[in-house]
């Protein structure tokens, strides 16, 4: 299976800033989603990140606040904006050919916000 | 009613318990069925993909799907210290707006201990 390098891998921010984490696969997918995770919980999507055109986000997840890029089929980002301490959890990006084949995910980020 | 419950909660078996971890879902669409393995700090990663009811065996590793009651189990045989982990359940529909999106349980924190 593919590889995602996801970066950072923990960061500590301040209430009111934004945080872009990036995924980067070392070979081309063409279908890319982040999630969201709290430590010993499930995963819940956040939005699918479709090249060439404006992610689809889930109910409950806006485009403001979770800016996507998809520029190409092997890259994506997440800006997390006007962070509050409610976006502290653990975001993963995800990768996929097709409904038949394995999902594979980044190690994660951990973000806590002050 | 959520779309997936999985159960048991947290879980400490001793070594070379046989251990069973169980879900059960309510979306008829849901046509792949899967199990992802989660270590502290990082990703998930596949431990068993199916499609069809019945079993499929994968070294110590058993996962039995049953499409009329909606349930699937994942069996690991002998357990290990190294089997500890939170284990995933995970769904996916085979197209429509939900394509590609995967669905996961709870989340089931397993401790093998020696």
């Amino acid at each position: 299976s593919a590889v995602i390098s996801q970066k950072p891998s923990r960061d500590i921010c301040q209430r009111g800033t934004s945080l872009t984490i990036q995924c980067q696969v070392d070979s081309q997918v063409t279908m890319m989603f982040w999630y969201r995770q709290q430590p010993g919980q499930s995963l819940t999507l956040i939005a699918t990140a479709n090249q060439g055109s404006e992610a689809t986000y889930e109910s409950g997840f806006v485009i403001d606040k979770f800016p996507i890029s998809r520029p190409n089929l092997t890259f994506s980002t997440l800006t997390v904006s006007n962070m509050s301490p409610e976006d502290s959890s653990i975001y993963l990006c995800s990768g996929r050919q097709g409904v038949d084949t394995e999902a594979f995910f980044g190690q994660g980020t951990r973000l806590t916000v002050v | 009613q959520k779309e997936v419950e999985q159960d048991p909660g947290p879980l400490s078996v001793p070594e070379g318990a046989i251990v069973s971890l169980n879900c059960t879902y309510s979306n008829s669409a849901f046509q792949y069925f899967m199990w992802y393995r989660q270590y502290s700090r990082k990703g998930p990663e596949l431990l068993m993909y199916t499609y069809s009811s019945g079993n499929k065996e994968d070294g110590r590793f058993t996962a039995q799907v049953d499409k009329s009651s909606k349930y699937i189990s994942l069996f690991i045989r002998d357990s290990q210290p190294s089997d500890s982990a939170t284990y995933l359940c995970a769904f996916n529909n085979a197209g429509g707006t939900s394509y590609g999106k995967l669905t996961f349980g709870q989340g089931t924190i397993l401790t093998v201990h020696p």
